[in-house]
């Protein structure tokens, strides 16, 4: 069965400071894709990556950078130079294939609250 | 464009009453789902449709009914609401049916049943 796991259910840093968010998955399929997403106190979720099963590539943003890998399946988050509008819900997410059966869902893991203080 | 657009923002229902909660989108992505979010388990699909005319349940649709007339509107019907379904509802919509397309929410429906 597929699932998403973020351990880290909260964490708190100081402004300036790098931070990573974790992400296992497990899945079956040999094609699926991840995704990040944030979510602003204001409540709204924001896309920031997907990642398909094929490509193993670690990918930078500005701050934020993304190491995707397969051997562990885990899917991490780094923030560098944490800043205080980084403070939100971070959800890491499983898009599976399943061929005919495929529901196109996403399998959210439960978030990570991220609180960067001044 | 818009995007995708959720009304109401807010809604407070007694036991029992039902209620529509709107959806649309007007990117003419034929991919349309429904979200719930609860503290502590992050999202859970509900219902999904691939094109109008055809919807279909995710993981949690029980107390929920949906139909997709149109490709732009998605809407969401608690028939009996009940407290369990207190809960924060998003709305999302993707280009078209497969694992490889970026999913757009609204902003979401916070519902309180009491």
């Amino acid at each position: 069965a597929q699932k998403v796991t973020q351990a880290q259910t909260e964490i708190s840093v100081v402004e300036k400071e790098d931070v990573t968010l974790d992400c296992v998955y497990e899945t079956r399929d040999t094609t699926y894709y991840l995704f990040w997403y944030k979510q602003p106190p204001s409540g709204e979720l924001v896309f920031l990556i997907r990642r398909n099963s094929f490509d193993e590539q670690n990918e930078i943003s500005g701050r934020y950078s993304w190491n995707f890998q397969k051997s562990t399946s885990s899917f991490n988050f780094t923030i560098t130079a944490s800043q205080v509008v980084d403070s939100a819900v971070y959800f890491c997410a499983l898009s599976e294939s399943g061929g005919s059966s495929n529901t196109g869902k996403l399998i959210f893991g439960q978030g990570t609250t991220l609180q960067v203080k001044p | 464009n818009a995007g995708v657009t959720q009304t109401p923002k807010f809604q407070v229902l007694k036991t029992g009453q039902s209620m529509t909660l709107q959806c649309a989108q007007d990117m003419n992505h034929e991919y349309m789902s429904w979200y719930r979010q609860d503290p502590g388990m992050g999202l859970r699909l509900i219902h999904y449709s691939v094109g109008a005319g055809i919807t279909d349940q995710g993981e949690v649709p029980n107390g929920y009914n949906v139909s997709r007339s149109t490709t732009e509107d998605f809407p969401l019907r608690l028939l009996s609401a009940a407290p369990s379904q207190t809960s924060v509802y998003f709305c999302a919509s993707s280009y078209s049916f497969g694992v490889s397309y970026e999913q757009y929410f609204g902003p979401g429906t916070r519902l309180t049943v009491t």
